[in-house]
């Protein structure tokens, strides 16, 4: 298996304008998780998925953020608008949910930075 | 009080040397355990489950104190290579998402 795949690696926008991060989970993987990593603040959960259905988004910043699972193989996490702030890197995770022992695997990342 | 916690250290140890480092938790149901490490500039990668009976993996070995809720984890002969921030990962039945709860993670220097 290729594992959690994202796109793109690196974004540098202009704050103001829309940034879209996309994932695709490791097949057969029943969670999916959104993570932003900062210095200050450490690895943060922002929302996970279960089965395509957003579970818990507790961790969304604010409206300006946004994810979508429209497939098990698919998800994106919009910002709109973006703002200097934002810069961080998002982690995109996968976990098979039929076993507790299974780990998570996490995919690059996408560095994200907003000017 | 948090629920997984580490000493963020940083660890500085000298190349050959063994380090060990501990990471508590607060749940008394936690089920699973794992140690993940994390390079600079790089996603979180799994580098052991943590087993009831405590585990080995070359250079590694993970342990589990239920009664005292912690894991550790013990390096020997240390290598340059090993430089890091190590995390621990708790889970629980029950618990959204399985409960999956990070420490903050422990920051490894080794020198040669």
């Amino acid at each position: 298996d290729a594992g959690v795949i994202q796109s793109p690696r690196h974004e540098v926008t202009e704050m103001g304008q829309e940034v879209t991060l996309r994932c695709k989970p490791i097949s057969g993987h029943d969670y999916l998780f959104w993570y932003r990593q900062t210095m200050m603040r450490g690895l943060e959960l922002l929302i996970y998925f279960n089965n395509n259905v957003p579970i818990d988004d507790s961790g969304m910043p604010e409206d300006r953020f946004s994810a979508k699972m429209p497939n098990a193989s698919f998800s994106t996490l919009k910002i709109q608008p973006s703002e200097p702030r934002d810069s961080a890197v998002y982690f995109c995770a996968s976990k098979d949910r039929r076993r507790l022992s299974s780990p998570l695997h996490f995919g690059n990342g996408t560095r994200l930075t907003v000017t | 009080r948090k629920e997984v916690e580490q000493d963020p250290g940083p660890f500085n140890v000298p190349e050959g040397a063994t380090v060990a480092f501990n990471c508590t938790y607060s749940n008394s149901a936690s089920q699973s355990f794992f140690w993940y490490r994390q390079d600079c500039r790089k996603e979180p990668k799994l580098l052991m489950s943590v087993y009831s009976s405590g585990n080995e993996d070359g250079r590694f070995t993970a342990q589990l104190n239920r009664a005292s809720q912690y894991i550790s984890l013990l390096i020997r002969d240390s290598k340059l290579s090993d430089s890091a921030t190590y995390l621990c990962v708790v889970t629980y039945s029950g618990g959204g998402a399985d409960g999956l709860t990070f420490g903050k993670g422990t920051h490894l220097i080794i020198q040669p």
